[in-house]
């Protein structure tokens, strides 16, 4: 069974751009979960979507948004990017929602704003 | 008091040694119970999954719930060199209905 596949592997814009992250979650699973990994604030909950609905989400600005498509893929969106943006953003799929079930990763997409 | 509190390391230990890597929780609501791996430039994998108090083992590894003290453990028995890696614990649902994930301790399996 093919693992979670989160598309680009490395992004580096410049303050003021926006992005795109995209997250293929495994076959199977309908609900996708976003985070924010840095050093000094560990994992950072962003939001979760299933069944192409928002479920919860963390305390990040308006600029973070997600959607889910009907095949349950995710895309996730940053607009206006800040210096403080730059972390590791992770994607994770499971097969239950709410944390009732355990998350299983990608390897993420390094994000980097100059 | 945080809600998950994960001894902050970093943790070394010559090859071959026990390590025990610990997790305390202040939400008795508190039901699902997991250990991640996380390789440097990877993302976290899940490592062990249990519910309710208890041990359960696999492998090297060993992880046990203590629910009335609160409390997790991973034991990781002979330890190895490819055990180097940071090790995240994670316990939901909350009030909040997410997965609660402690900061991670990094160790570091000396050869």
């Amino acid at each position: 069974k093919a693992g979670v596949t989160q598309t680009p592997r490395y992004l580096i814009k410049t303050r003021g751009q926006q992005v795109t992250l995209s997250c293929s979650p495994i076959s199977g699973h309908r609900s996708v979960s976003w985070y924010q990994q840095t050093p000094g604030q560990g994992l950072q909950f962003l939001f979760e979507y299933f069944s192409e609905t928002q479920r919860n989400k963390g305390n990040f600005p308006g600029r973070f948004s997600g959607r889910q498509f009907s095949n349950s893929r995710s895309e996730m969106n940053v607009s206006t990017l800040e210096l403080g943006d730059s972390a590791l953003y992770l994607c994770a799929s499971s097969w239950g929602q709410g944390g009732n079930s355990p998350l299983h990763f990608g390897n993420g997409t390094r994000l980097t704003v100059t | 008091q945080k809600e998950v509190e994960q001894d902050p390391g970093p943790l070394s230990v010559p090859e071959g040694a026990i390590v025990s890597l610990n997790c305390t929780y202040s939400n008795s609501a508190f039901q699902y119970f997991m250990w991640y791996r996380q390789y440097s430039r990877k993302g976290p994998e899940l490592l062990m999954y249990t519910y309710s108090s208890g041990n359960k083992e696999d492998g090297r590894f060993t992880a046990q719930v203590d629910k009335s003290s609160k409390y997790i453990s991973l034991f990781i028995r002979d330890s190895q060199p490819s055990d180097s890696a940071t090790y995240l614990c994670a316990m939901g649902p909350g009030a909040n209905s997410k997965l609660t994930f402690g900061k991670g301790i990094t160790l570091s399996v000396r050869p």
